[in-house]
């Protein structure tokens, strides 16, 4: 069954650094979105992307973020300068479609932990 | 902020049904109901969504109210597997965000 992927499982970095992370979505799909959980909190919208541009972003997703499509199978999120704060899960999903009900249904990765020290 | 009303946690005993219940009374009529779940600190996984028809998949049944002011979901027979945070989410039909706007869920706990 496909699914999407992600890299890595885990990524500590030192503030202010820059950090990557990589997905590659289900091969068909067309949308694509990047969630983040804090521990113990809830799993929160950054940002989604169609045709090579950002369709919707949250408050969260400030000028330090970033997300490209570089080939046609990865989906990045880049996050520039990290912060403490910017310690969390983050999940990129894909969908299909965009239209609820019509096979839209969003396939999450496993996540990347991100650990900023 | 979710548009819906879950308990806090449940329980029930492994190879009973657990049913789940949220409440979504300002849900208008192009809004469907979609179900999630999250295995400790696993992405999201999608379990079923309905409109205004009961459904039934593989995983679940999704039992909808006539006035669609509240939804069950029912796991028929459940396993320690099955223990997770569960997602009740309205989607708007047609609208052209598609953030999944996650609550705090219910936390299954299916007991041995």
């Amino acid at each position: 069954e496909p699914e999407v992927t992600q890299t890595p499982s885990h990524q500590v970095t030192q503030m202010g650094q820059e950090v990557i992370l990589r997905c590659v979505p289900i091969s068909n799909h067309l949308y694509f979105y990047w969630y983040r959980q804090i521990l113990g909190q809830k799993v929160e919208f950054l940002v989604s992307f169609y045709n090579n541009e950002i369709s919707e972003k949250s408050e969260i997703f400030d000028d330090q973020f970033s997300v490209e499509r570089p080939d046609g199978s990865n989906f990045t999120l880049k996050i520039r300068s990290t912060k403490l704060e910017d310690s969390a899960m983050y999940f990129c999903a894909s969908s299909e479609s965009r239209l609820a009900g019509v096979d839209n249904e969003q396939f999450f990765g496993p996540g990347t932990r991100l650990t900023v020290l | 902020d979710a548009k819906t009303t879950q308990p806090t946690s449940m329980d029930c005993a492994e190879g009973r049904a657990a049913n789940l219940p949220c409440n979504h009374s300002t849900i208008s009529g192009n809004e469907y109901v979609y179900w999630y779940r999250q295995i400790h600190s696993q992405g999201p996984q999608y379990i079923i969504h309905g409109l205004k028809n009961n459904e039934t998949n593989e995983m679940a049944s999704l039992i909808i109210t006539e006035d669609r002011k509240s939804s069950t979901l029912i796991l028929p027979h459940a396993t320690l597997r099955d223990t997770a945070v569960y997602y009740c989410i309205v989607r708007v039909r047609m609208d052209s965000s598609y953030k999944l706007i996650f609550g705090s869920g219910t936390r299954l706990l299916v007991r041995p």
